[in-house]
């Protein structure tokens, strides 16, 4: 069974900050797959990014880039030049390749990080 | 863009009653989740399908059950309701193009209140 920990609860910074935010995981698995999702106050649960364990280039979207370190089982999320938008729930998630496709073993949920940005 | 519809954003039932919560996503996936949240628990599987007719337990199936009998639905049921299933309820669909482990997609939730 897998394990994700998400290790701050809360996080609070000033608009146009940098802020990271910390994700570990525990697996025996070799092709797995990473994700950040984002949960506004709206509740729709939003993807941010993707990180495929076989790749070493670390993904990035726009403001969102994470840092992937697969020996030390560790996948933080770093958001540039945060907005008033980015006060949200943010879940790191972890699902396991599945040789079917299309993720039908399901995801694996951290805690959560609640991260509110501060005009 | 892929829409995931929860039928009811807020329900409120009573304890012993059976309870159905609807989910249709419009997107042809194969894959279809339900997961529960809870404060400071994050998110928790309780069951997936990844095909008509077939379901396969996640980690907290205990005291629910689901149906999916056509692709684009996928059902949850609250055998007999209980005061510990008052929780969010979010349903999640994925794709199985390319073999390449697709994102899931999520619906707004039922926050379901058992009273």
């Amino acid at each position: 069974a897998q394990t994700v920990t998400q290790s701050q609860p809360e996080m609070s910074v000033q608009e146009a900050e940098t802020v990271t935010l910390s994700c570990t995981y525990d697996t025996s698995e070799n092709n797995y797959y990473l994700f950040w999702y984002k949960q506004p106050p709206s509740r729709q649960m939003i993807l941010v990014i993707r990180q495929e364990a076989y790749k070493q280039q670390n993904a990035t979207e726009n403001r969102f880039s994470v840092n992937f370190q697969k020996a030390a089982k560790s996948f933080s999320l770093k958001i540039s030049d945060s907005q008033l938008g980015d006060t949200a729930m943010y879940f790191c998630a972890f699902m396991k390749h599945s040789i079917t496709g299309g993720g039908a073993d399901g995801l694996t949920f951290g805690k959560g990080t609640h991260l509110i940005i501060q005009p | 863009d892929v829409k995931v519809t929860q039928s009811s954003r807020y329900l409120v039932k009573r304890t012993g009653e059976k309870v159905f919560l609807e989910c249709v996503q419009d997107m042809d996936h194969e894959n279809m989740f339900w997961y529960r949240q809870d404060p400071g628990l994050g998110l928790r599987l309780i069951y997936f399908s990844y095909d008509v007719k077939m379901k396969e337990k996640g980690d907290i199936p205990e005291g629910y059950s689901v149906s999916r009998e056509k692709k684009e639905r996928f059902s949850l049921i609250l055998e007999s309701a209980s005061t510990n299933q008052t929780s969010m309820y979010l349903c999640a669909s994925s794709s199985d193009i390319g073999y390449s482990n697709q994102p899931q997609h999520f619906g707004d939730g039922t926050r379901l209140s058992i009273l």
